[in-house]
C-alpha cells in the first residue's frame, strides 16, 4: 500500500517559536494532501486541503497566517505552525490522496505530536 | 447539524459478541464512504470502503443506505484486538470525519 511519512514524529518547542512539519508520500504522487489536527479523545479536524502548486484551502476557523501550508511538489507538503502557543499543542496528521479533490481513500502519515511549553 | 454524526459510545462488549455502528451524513450528494479504525494515539487506518451494494470482509460488514443517508458497520465474533475507535468518513470532493465510536471488547 501507499506510504506516507511525517517528520518529526514528536516535537517540543517554546511558546513564540515556529515549527515545521513535513509530510511526504514515499511511493506515489499525491495530487492532494490534507492536514488534520486531533485533540485527545476527539476526532480528526480537517485544517486545510492543498493541491500541488496551488494555495491551500483552509477550513473555516483555521488561521491561514498561523498555519502555513506549502505543497511544493507531488510528494511533499509542509505545515508550519508560526508563533506557536500552548493551545496549539495537538496531534497533527497529514494524509494524501491519489485523486484530486480527495474523495478517494486517504493514506495517513503517522502523525506529529506537538507540545508547546 | 453536523455533516457526519456517530454515536461516540463507548460500546463495551464481551468477546464473541456482534456489534453494529451507524453513521448518518447530511450531504445527499456524498459519493464516497469509508470506515477507518484508529487505535489510541495512532493514525487512522482504512478498515473498508462502503459500496452501494454493501460489502463484507471477514467478520466485518459495511452497508450504505442512501435513502436514509446512513452507513453501518457490523462486527461479528468480536475479538479483543477489535478494541479501537471506528471513524465514519464521507466524501464528496473532500472527506468529512465523524467523531468516532469507541469500542472496547472485554474478555
Amino acid at each position: 500500500g501507499a506510504v506516507v511519512s511525517q517528520h518529526p514524529s514528536w516535537v517540543i518547542c517554546k511558546s513564540g517559536t515556529s515549527v515545521k512539519i513535513e509530510c511526504r508520500s514515499l511511493d506515489f504522487q499525491a495530487t492532494t494532501m490534507f492536514w488534520y489536527r486531533q485533540f485527545p479523545k476527539q476526532s480528526l479536524m480537517l485544517m486545510a486541503t492543498s493541491n500541488e502548486g496551488s494555495k491551500a484551502t483552509y477550513e473555516q476557523g483555521v488561521e491561514k497566517d498561523k498555519f502555513l501550508i506549502n505543497h511544493a511538489s507531488l510528494t511533499l507538503s509542509t505545515l508550519t505552525v508560526t508563533s506557536a502557543h500552548p493551545e496549539d499543542s495537538s496531534f497533527y496528521i497529514c494524509s494524501a490522496s491519489l485523486r484530486e479533490g480527495g474523495d478517494d481513500e486517504q493514506y495517513f502519515g503517522p502523525g506529529t505530536r506537538l507540545t508547546v511549553t | 447539524r453536523k455533516e457526519v454524526e456517530q454515536d461516540p459510545g463507548p460500546f463495551n462488549v464481551p468477546e464473541g459478541a456482534t456489534v453494529a455502528f451507524n453513521c448518518t451524513y447530511s450531504n445527499s450528494a456524498s459519493q464516497s464512504f469509508f470506515w477507518y479504525r484508529q487505535d489510541c494515539r495512532k493514525e487512522p487506518k482504512l478498515l473498508m470502503s462502503v459500496y452501494s451494494s454493501g460489502n463484507e470482509d471477514g467478520r466485518f460488514t459495511a452497508q450504505l443506505n442512501r435513502a436514509s443517508q446512513y452507513i453501518s458497520l457490523l462486527i461479528r465474533d468480536s475479538k479483543l484486538s477489535d478494541s479501537a475507535t471506528y471513524l465514519c468518513v464521507v466524501g464528496n470532493n473532500d472527506m468529512r470525519f465523524g467523531a468516532g465510536t469507541r469500542l472496547t471488547v472485554k474478555p
